[in-house]
């Protein structure tokens, strides 16, 4: 059975930088057919793409433009898992955040159960 | 940037009637590359259509999917107890752009 399973810490200060893993299990994160997203979702902004990233020969990451300065996605293929690093995170951050596949660039058939961050001194 | 106006925000029906949801995107989609989801709280969204209008894997044919131009709508045919939850459409390819939702509640 193919499962996302994510892992990270549920509080992070102001200021700091919001890490967080999904684990893989039942496919891999170097993948031809699979992208590998982040997600996330508060009250204030709804649900919110933040990024892929994805194998096709070699490595890709596309990144939302109203993020794209403070985010990393990368993938580690030794552990079959990738991570989000947000940096400079602010409680406009705070959110669930889940991790996602796609096939294809196409729907996200495959969710995490998610991770609820709070940005709080 | 394309997006996605959901309509209405709130649906009060009872168990048995009809759901008429809409998602009307700001310029062509192209490509159909539109997806409809359900979410239950404390749950991830689940896939129930993608490409427009073919249902996805495991879901009910009560659930049906259409678009016409800029316009696409997510019928549910006769509402059940479980069918009680918020709706999304998304747009996908290039960036993923998501509708702001649909409640439907029970009246």
């Amino acid at each position: 059975q193919i499962q996302l399973q994510q892992s990270g810490p549920g509080l992070v200060k102001p200021s700091q930088t919001l890490s967080l893993t999904c684990a893989i299990s039942g496919d891999t994160v170097s993948s031809n057919s699979a992208a590998w997203n982040w997600i996330r979702q508060s009250p204030s902004r709804g649900l919110e793409w933040l990024g892929r990233t994805y194998y096709r020969s070699k490595w890709y990451t596309d990144y939302a433009v109203s993020i794209s300065s403070r985010i990393t996605i990368y993938p580690d293929t030794s552990k079959n898992q990738f991570s989000l690093q947000l940096n400079s995170v602010t409680p406009d951050d705070t959110a669930m955040y889940y991790c996602a596949r796609d096939r294809w660039l196409s729907h996200f058939d495959l969710w995490g159960r998610g991770t609820l961050v709070t940005v709080s001194s | 940037e394309i997006v996605l106006t959901q309509s209405p925000g709130t649906l009060s029906l009872s168990p048995g009637e009809r759901a008429t949801l809409s998602c009307r995107a700001s310029q062509s989609v192209g490509g159909s590359y539109l997806a409809w989801y359900q979410q239950k709280p404390g749950q991830a969204p689940r896939l129930l259509i993608y490409g427009a209008s073919n249902r996805a894997t495991g879901i009910p044919d009560r659930f049906s999917a259409s678009e016409s131009g800029t316009d696409f709508t997510l019928t549910i045919s006769r509402l059940e107890a479980e069918d009680f939850a918020v709706y999304y459409c998304l747009r996908y390819g290039g960036s993923p752009t998501f509708g702001g939702g649909t409640k439907v509640e029970i009246k």
